[in-house]
């Protein structure tokens, strides 16, 4: 079945660094959403991209929804502490239906 | 606006018996969808309903059901539980409207099968 690929699937980084991870699909998507969840909670959504080339910041977070409909990026600029947790992206397995399907996730971790 | 919840958050039970699970989507949401999280198979669609009639449905066996309440309350089941389904059991609500795929989620029911 359809499936997102997410990359890296863990990172490392030093606090203040900037964050960059992507999410790639064999199909088509006319939606991308992004989400992080901290450990023993939900996923809370970050940005939601719905056009082709979007690019959409919430705070330090910036989301682009790819020109080819099959990739999205997410980015964080000046890490803090707080940003540590699971990234996922995720969109409608079938358009016009509540159905998401996620990603594998990308653990971020940071070093104070 | 409250987000929304589930209840009960952890729950421990043993193979065979069966559970059921209760999420209060976000005032007004009237799609509530859930999702199994499991290390292996990451978050994979259970089913969604909306209008208290299930809309679309993941793949898994029909010992998972859920149902929706005429308040958009939605109770999910499953019944002659194996270990397999130990997992975070999340609910999500969003919107009716074509187009708007954002999902709210809570914060899930641990569920635990020994």
């Amino acid at each position: 079945g359809q499936q997102l690929n997410q990359s890296p699937q863990s990172m490392f980084i030093q606090e203040g660094e900037d964050v960059s991870m992507n999410c790639t699909s064999s199909s088509i998507f006319n939606t991308w959403l992004w989400y992080k969840q901290d450990p023993g909670e939900g996923p809370v959504l970050l940005i939601a991209l719905y056009k082709a080339g979007e690019l959409t910041s919430n705070g330090r977070l910036t989301a682009q929804f790819g020109i080819t409909r099959k990739d999205s990026f997410l980015n964080i600029s000046a890490s803090i502490p707080s940003d540590v947790g699971i990234y996922f992206c995720a969109g409608p397995l079938i358009q016009g239906a509540q159905k998401l399907v996620f990603g594998q996730g990308t653990r971020l971790t940071i070093n104070p | 606006k409250a987000g929304v919840t589930q209840t009960p958050r952890y729950l421990i039970k043993t193979r065979g018996q069966q559970v059921t699970l209760s999420c209060s989507p976000i005032s007004g949401h009237r799609s509530v969808s859930w999702y199994q999280q499991t290390p292996g198979q990451g978050l994979q669609f259970l089913f969604e309903y909306f209008s208290e009639t299930q809309r679309n449905k993941g793949n898994f066996p029909g010992r998972f059901s859920g149902r929706q309440f005429s308040n958009s309350r939605s109770e999910m089941n499953v019944s002659t539980l194996e270990l397999g389904d130990s997992a975070l059991y999340l609910c999500a609500s969003s919107l009716v409207g074509s187009g708007d795929y954002e999902q709210y989620f809570g914060p899930g029911t641990r569920l635990t099968v020994t």
